[in-house]
């Protein structure tokens, strides 16, 4: 799987309660990205990271914050997690040109 | 499980039958097209992609084909086999500028592949 990490696979959690979700690559690629899959819906992107420190939104953004303190590692944050949170996470790491490469996935479940 | 599924077009072949799975794109700037399978459980896996300024690029079993007369994506499987059962995703990525590689990625089509 390309050298990536991600981790919990599996979360339940409860309405209001903070979660944060890792990845953890070993490919030292400078971009890293967070997504959100649901039914019908194909990948959506939350946010991503185009350096150390430097990260911006994707379209679905609200209600989610990163953090990139090392090329390895990217977090993505739940500050107050809602139903519609729930989700399939998917983490994804590329070179700057077409293949990216994904985690396995996080199956977060807000209750 | 979860379904990531739900309501998605369905394509059911025959093994040893050609498939192939359309995608309509929105982007006429984007520099790349690229087929992404998923297994139930799994993450996206890269299949092949093609530049914007080529209109068929083939790879192992596969071929993809771009019209940008009408925003038009194809993947072609050749001999499809049980294992190609998967969805299947189109995505987008502009290259240039301020995009950093982001993708865009269609709604999916299942593939199932019959003995």
């Amino acid at each position: 799987d390309a050298g990536i990490t991600q981790s919990p696979r599996h979360k339940v959690t409860e309405t209001g309660t903070p979660v944060t979700l890792r990845c953890h690559q070993t490919e030292n690629h400078r971009y890293m990205y967070w997504y959100r899959q649901d039914p019908g819906h194909g990948l959506r992107l939350i946010h991503y990271s185009y350096g150390v420190k430097d990260t911006d939104k994707g379209e679905v953004s609200d209600g989610y914050s990163v953090s990139r303190s090392k090329t390895e590692d990217f977090l993505l944050t739940l500050e107050s997690a809602t139903s519609s949170q729930t989700s399939v996470y998917f983490c994804a790491i590329g070179p700057f040109a077409t293949e990216a490469f994904f985690g396995q996935g996080t199956r977060l479940t807000v209750v | 499980g979860e379904s990531v599924g739900l309501h998605l077009p369905t394509l059911s072949v025959q093994e040893g039958d050609n498939s192939i799975i359309n995608c309509a794109y929105s982007n006429s700037a984007s520099d790349y097209f690229i087929w992404y399978k998923q297994e139930s459980g799994k993450g996206p896996q890269f299949i092949i992609d093609i530049r914007s300024n080529m209109d068929k690029r083939q790879g192992q079993r596969v071929t993809v084909l771009l019209n940008k007369t009408v925003k038009h994506l194809s993947l072609q499987i050749a001999a499809t086999q049980p294992g190609d059962s998967a969805v299947y995703f189109c995505a987008e990525k502009r290259t240039g500028g301020t995009s950093y590689g982001k993708l865009t990625f269609g709604q999916g089509t299942i593939l199932t592949v019959h003995p």
